[in-house]
């Protein structure tokens, strides 16, 4: 069975620093998508962002990133100034058997003004 | 439109009622999805519509029905559930099926079973 693990529950981060949060996961496909979603206290599920696993370059969406790495089944999320609204459940994710999204734990990220 | 809605946002039904969630997008997509989130815990899949026919099932209990009476619209039929059903359930669409499709979700409805 696949597996998504996130092995940090909770992080805080000064407001306008850099935050990375990790995630490892473990697949048989040969062709995957793997996902960052947020989770504010409104419970809306948003995309934060995607990286194609045949793609070797990390995917960017303004101040957010991620470290793919594929060998080692590794893709964290890097969020630069971090803001206040950042602050959410995140959740990292692959999809499996073409339709089932897989989710991680989360982590709680906090934001200190 | 890129929006998912479900109604209700909150459900407070007892253990003989029934009662039906409902989930509508407008963006055009085949393919919608229930999810179900227990507190502190990550969305689990429970059904798969693709082409409004039932693709997953993911061994959910028969005292949850979904229904997917048009492209556009999803249901999940609720009956006889249990306290430990209380949970978010969570509604996504995607264009289609499969792990090109970008999943938008919607709001949750948040059930209470007494």
């Amino acid at each position: 069975a696949q597996t998504v693990t996130q092995s940090q529950p909770e992080m805080s981060v000064q407001e306008a620093e850099t935050v990375t949060l990790s995630c490892t996961y473990d697949t048989s496909e040969s062709d995957y998508y793997l996902f960052w979603y947020k989770q504010p206290p409104s419970r809306q599920m948003i995309l934060v962002i995607r990286q194609e696993a045949y793609k070797q370059q990390n995917a960017t969406e303004n101040r957010f990133s991620v470290n793919f790495q594929k060998a080692a089944k590794s893709f964290s999320l890097k969020i630069s100034d971090s803001q206040l609204g950042d602050a959410a459940m995140y959740f990292c994710a692959d999809i499996q058997g073409a339709q089932k999204l897989v989710f991680g734990q989360g982590t709680r990220l906090t934001i200190n003004p | 439109d890129t929006e998912v809605t479900q109604t209700p946002k909150h459900l407070v039904m007892g253990m003989t009622n029934k009662k039906s969630l409902k989930c509508e997008q407008h963006m055009g997509h085949r393919a919608m999805y229930w999810y179900k989130q227990k507190a502190k815990k990550p969305p689990e899949l429970m059904f798969v519509y693709s082409y409004e026919k039932l693709s997953i099932n993911e061994s959910v209990p028969s005292r949850f029905s979904p229904e997917c009476p048009n492209s556009s619209l999803l249901n999940l039929h609720l009956h006889a559930l249990q306290p430990e059903d209380s949970a978010l359930y969570l509604c996504a669409s995607s264009r289609t099926s499969g792990i090109y499709n970008e999943q938008f979700f919607g709001p949750g409805t948040r059930l209470t079973v007494l």
